[in-house]
């Protein structure tokens, strides 16, 4: 079964701008969870959809969003970014009948 | 929200030694997980361990959920266990995967 795949890997924006990262679970998955890792903040939780809902969500403003489609792929936005938003984006998939999560490569995301 | 503390921070070891990194958590959870994050960032899965013992190898893990912690046992160590190890838990009343990072523990394994 292949792994959770995200797309891009690399991505350098400048302030201001948007920026929609993808992230495909494994096959039959339908939980998908969003976290940010950064050296001072560490590995913080930003949401998790299920079935194409929002089903949770974390202390990030609303610039930060995101959706889910009906084949469970996920995409996450940030708009008007800033340089703090610089980090490692990862991205889980959970399957109905357990907790386990398995992560994605992750987008390294630089704002300059 | 819980809290997950890891110890030791960092820890260096010479090849073969063992070790034990532990994870305390303040409340109960329904998923504990551990986690070796490689140099390119990637979390690699270790240990899915809500609560018992597992062991893998040379790793193994054991979680008191009634006392709210869990170890991660690494024996004769290799320098390709170097890295961080993340201890992560979603809390029991949490609703939905949310999982809880510790700090990690930096590990070093050195010939």
């Amino acid at each position: 079964k292949a792994g959770v795949t995200q797309t891009p890997r690399y991505l350098i924006k400048t302030r201001g701008q948007q920026v929609t990262l993808s992230c495909s679970p494994i096959s039959g998955h339908r939980s998908v969870s969003w976290y940010q890792q950064t050296p001072g903040q560490g590995l913080q939780f930003l949401f998790e959809y299920f079935s194409e809902t929002q089903r949770n969500k974390g202390n990030f403003p609303g610039r930060f969003s995101g959706r889910q489609f009906s084949n469970s792929r996920s995409e996450m936005n940030v708009s008007t970014l800033e340089l703090g938003d610089s980090a490692l984006y990862l991205c889980a998939s959970s399957g109905d009948m357990g907790y386990e999560q398995y992560f994605g490569p992750g987008t390294r995301l630089t704002v300059t | 929200g819980i809290q997950v503390e890891q110890s030791p921070p960092d820890l260096i070891l010479q090849e073969g030694a063992n070790s034990t990194l532990r994870c305390n958590f303040s409340d109960s959870v329904n998923n504990l997980q551990w986690f070796h994050q490689n140099p390119w960032g990637q979390l690699i899965n270790l240990f899915y361990i809500p609560s018992g013992t597992k062991q893998n190898g040379r790793l193994s893990a054991t979680t008191v959920a009634t006392e709210r912690y869990s170890l991660l046992y690494i024996s004769s160590s290799q320098t390709t266990d170097s890295g961080v190890y993340f201890c992560a838990v979603e809390e029991l009343t949490g609703g939905g995967n949310k999982l809880t990072f510790g700090t990690g523990t930096q590990l070093k394994v050195e010939l």
